[in-house]
């Protein structure tokens, strides 16, 4: 149990779909992220929400589209994605803080593996 | 901006000694550097934080040592065992005035038996 659950684990889709990636953090945090994983790169800051505001964006392309309506909820909604967005993605939450010595410590969820065929 | 590497080759070491796995990042003195572990197919999960004031932290068979001269970080676990076999992420912040973390590629430890 890590405190922030994803759904579904797994989800295989065509390059013409709709899906939704789900995430919910029951740690009380303020802030919800979302991040790829592909082999053999690091981990990639796709999206960041504070107090459900969006506050960084990194350059990610518009089929991705995340939505945060509370501070305890993310979603990553999938359309007309390419076969090189087959990834581990995952969803992450923190206190949130812009103090330099914050310690930031991330909290991981297990994942959504995503295989677009 | 900021970078990290980290020995992309695995480790493979005998039950019972030490791993040791190096850090290094490229520019400014981060406030913090952070360890997590990552097990195949799952989030990473954290392991430690050592301050820019530290010079080592422990906790259990864990230590990590931050040497802001040589600009690297090294986690080390005692008496290692099958069970610690992951890949091990080092995370910092990505530039000077923020929260907001890089991680590195992650090294691979194995331990057998």
């Amino acid at each position: 149990e890590t405190g922030v659950t994803q759904t579904p684990r797994h989800l295989v889709m065509g390059m013409t779909n709709k899906k939704s990636l789900k995430c919910e953090q029951h740690l009380g945090h303020n802030a919800m992220y979302w991040y790829k994983q592909s082999a053999k790169k690091p981990l990639e800051l796709m999206f960041v929400y504070n107090f459900k505001e969006q506050t960084e964006n990194n350059s990610v392309p518009s089929r991705f589209s995340p939505e945060c309506p509370n501070s305890s909820h993310l979603f990553l909604h999938l359309h007309t994605l390419q076969p090189e967005d087959s990834a581990l993605y995952l969803c992450a939450s923190s206190q949130g803080s812009y103090r330099r010595d914050s310690g930031n410590t991330i909290y991981f969820g297990e994942g959504s593996w995503l295989t677009v065929v | 901006s900021q970078k990290i590497e980290q020995n992309s080759e695995a480790l493979n070491i005998q039950e019972g000694k030490t791993a040791t796995l190096t850090c290094n990042y490229t520019n400014y003195s981060p406030a913090y550097l952070q360890w997590y572990r990552q097990d195949p197919g799952r989030g990473p999960v954290f392991l430690l934080l050592i301050r820019e004031n530290e010079k080592e932290k422990r906790k259990e068979r864990l230590k990590v040592t931050f040497d802001t001269t040589l600009k690297q970080s090294l986690f080390h676990i005692t008496a290692s065992q099958p069970a610690d076999s992951a890949t091990y992420l080092c995370a910092l912040p990505r530039s000077y005035n923020t929260d907001k973390l890089i991680f590195g590629t992650g090294t691979r430890l194995q331990v057998f038996p």
